[in-house]
C-alpha cells in the first residue's frame, strides 16, 4: 500500500540553524500539507500546497518557513533560523484531491537546543 | 475560529471493555468530522469519517455518529483489544477552501490483557 514517508525521523539542531524536513508524498497525489504538534498540544495546520504554490497557510507559517517541491517526488519544509519554540513533531500529508482523505507520514521530531 | 475538544488521556481499559472517547467541536457551517489513529512509531491514519449530520462512520469495530445538535462526534467501540492501544485524534475540516484539518489534542488509549 502506498504511504507517505518522511526523513529524518529525528533532527536535532542548534538555535539559529537552518533545517530542511523532507517528505515523499504518495505518487499520484496533488495536494500536500505540513502540520506540527508541539509536545502535549494540538496538531496544528501549517501550510497547504498545490500546483507548485502555497494554497493556504496559517499564522504560524511566517517568513522563517518555506516549502518547496524541488522535483517530482519530494516535498520539503525549510525553517531558516530555528527557535527553541520550533521544537515539535512535524507531519507531512498528501491527498489526491482537495476533498479527499489526507494520508500522513510518520513525522519528524525536531529538537532545537 | 474552528476548534475541536477531546477528552484528556490516558484512557486505561482492560481487554474487551467498552470504549468511549468524547469529542466536541466548534465550527461555522457544516464541517466534515474525522477520527485519526496513531500507532506507536507510525503516522496518523484515518480511522473513520462522517460528512453530514446523523451520518455514522465505522471501521474496525469503531464507530462515531455526527451529532449536530450536541456538536459531538464521540468514538465508541464495544470490545477493545490490546492492539487498539494508540493515540486517537478527533479532527474536522470546514469544507471550504483547501480542506485543512483542525485537530484535537489526542487521547492515548492503553488496553491491558
Amino acid at each position: 500500500e502506498p504511504e507517505v514517508t518522511q526523513t529524518p525521523s529525528h533532527q536535532v539542531t542548534q538555535m539559529g540553524q537552518e533545517v530542511i524536513l523532507r517528505c515523499v508524498p504518495i505518487s499520484n497525489h496533488l495536494y500536500f500539507y505540513w502540520y506540527r504538534q508541539i509536545l502535549g498540544q494540538k496538531v496544528e495546520f501549517l501550510v497547504s500546497f498545490y500546483n507548485n504554490e502555497i494554497s493556504e497557510k496559517s499564522e504560524i507559517f511566517d517568513d522563517q518557513f518555506s516549502v518547496e517541491r524541488p522535483d517530482g517526488s519530494n516535498f520539503t519544509l525549510k525553517i531558516r533560523s530555528t527557535k527553541l519554540e520550533d521544537s515539535a513533531m512535524y507531519f507531512c500529508a498528501s491527498s489526491e484531491g482537495h476533498t479527499d482523505t489526507q494520508y500522513f507520514g510518520p513525522g519528524t521530531r525536531l529538537t532545537v537546543l | 475560529g474552528d476548534s475541536v475538544t477531546q477528552m484528556e488521556g490516558p484512557v486505561t481499559l482492560s481487554e474487551e471493555a467498552f470504549l468511549t472517547i468524547n469529542c466536541t467541536y466548534t465550527a461555522t457551517g457544516y464541517p466534515s468530522l474525522f477520527w485519526y489513529v496513531q500507532y506507536p512509531g507510525e503516522g496518523l491514519q484515518l480511522l473513520l469519517k462522517a460528512t453530514k449530520a446523523d451520518d455514522k462512520g465505522s471501521n474496525k469495530g469503531f464507530e462515531a455518529t455526527y451529532r449536530k445538535e450536541t456538536t459531538s462526534f464521540h468514538l465508541e467501540k464495544g470490545s477493545v483489544q490490546v492492539s487498539d492501544s494508540a493515540v486517537y485524534f478527533c479532527a474536522l475540516s470546514a469544507n471550504t477552501g483547501f480542506q485543512k484539518l483542525v485537530f484535537g489534542t489526542g487521547t492515548r488509549l492503553l488496553v491491558s490483557p
